[in-house]
């Protein structure tokens, strides 16, 4: 258990749907990311939060958006769902955002789009 | 943009054969992250390698960076089937703050 929690587990809906998912970091973790896994596919970076602000930004559509709250848990908004957006959504945290930093990953959310 | 290519991408083995997966970077890293992911599991990290020509030891497992930390490996040696899974490696994106991670090598061992 990396103590690191994403909730719903599983979440199917149909296309043109909006969709959120949510993550509680680590205890005492500061940064959040959020990762996409599709089937047999490795981790493509979507988006990073520092203690509330955005820190870096990877490949995250315009209808996806994320923030992070002042009490540390964050939410990723996927809207407009198409059926490419089914994939494993993994959530990560870690004590200081920065690269060197070891990062702990949570259970992650399969999204399934019909 | 930097990549971090990853080969093989599959890779079967007998138990007790070893078992090697390669990281190469199209920039200079700072440092290398490992980790590993097992079927139906979460990423956990494995280690962190800094230095030039840096190798680490965990059991079985030897990581090494490459003297112009531009590559990096994981050696297993004779696998068992507890290490089955998916094994990134993850470098420093060069634009930011964010890491990069491979596209994976999975590893299946027979019995």
């Amino acid at each position: 258990d990396s103590g690191v929690t994403q909730t719903p587990k599983h979440l199917i809906t149909a296309t043109g749907q909006r969709v959120t998912l949510r993550c509680s970091p680590r205890s005492g973790d500061l940064s959040v990311y959020w990762y996409q896994q599709s089937l047999d596919q490795g981790l493509q970076f979507l988006i990073q939060y520092y203690n509330g602000e955005e820190r870096a930004k990877g490949n995250i559509l315009e209808r996806f958006s994320a923030q992070q709250f002042p009490d540390l848990h964050s939410e990723l908004n996927l809207s407009s769902l198409e059926l490419g957006d089914s994939a494993l959504y993994f959530c990560a945290s870690s004590a200081s955002g920065g690269v060197t930093d070891e990062q702990f990953f949570g259970p992650g959310t399969r999204l399934t789009v019909l | 943009g930097q990549q971090v290519m990853q080969i093989p991408q599959y890779q079967h083995v007998q138990e007790g054969e070893d078992f090697t997966t390669y990281c190469n970077s199209s920039t200079t890293l700072s440092n290398i992250q490992w980790y590993k992911q097992r079927p139906g599991g979460h990423p956990v990290f494995l280690i962190q390698l800094v230095k030039s020509g840096e190798v680490k030891k965990q059991k079985r497992l030897t990581f090494q960076f490459g003297e112009a930390k531009k590559n990096s490996s994981l050696h297993i040696t004779a696998t068992q089937t507890t290490d089955v899974g998916t094994y990134f490696c993850a470098g420093p994106h060069n634009a930011g703050n964010m890491l990069t991670f491979g596209g994976g090598t999975r590893l299946m061992v027979k019995p």
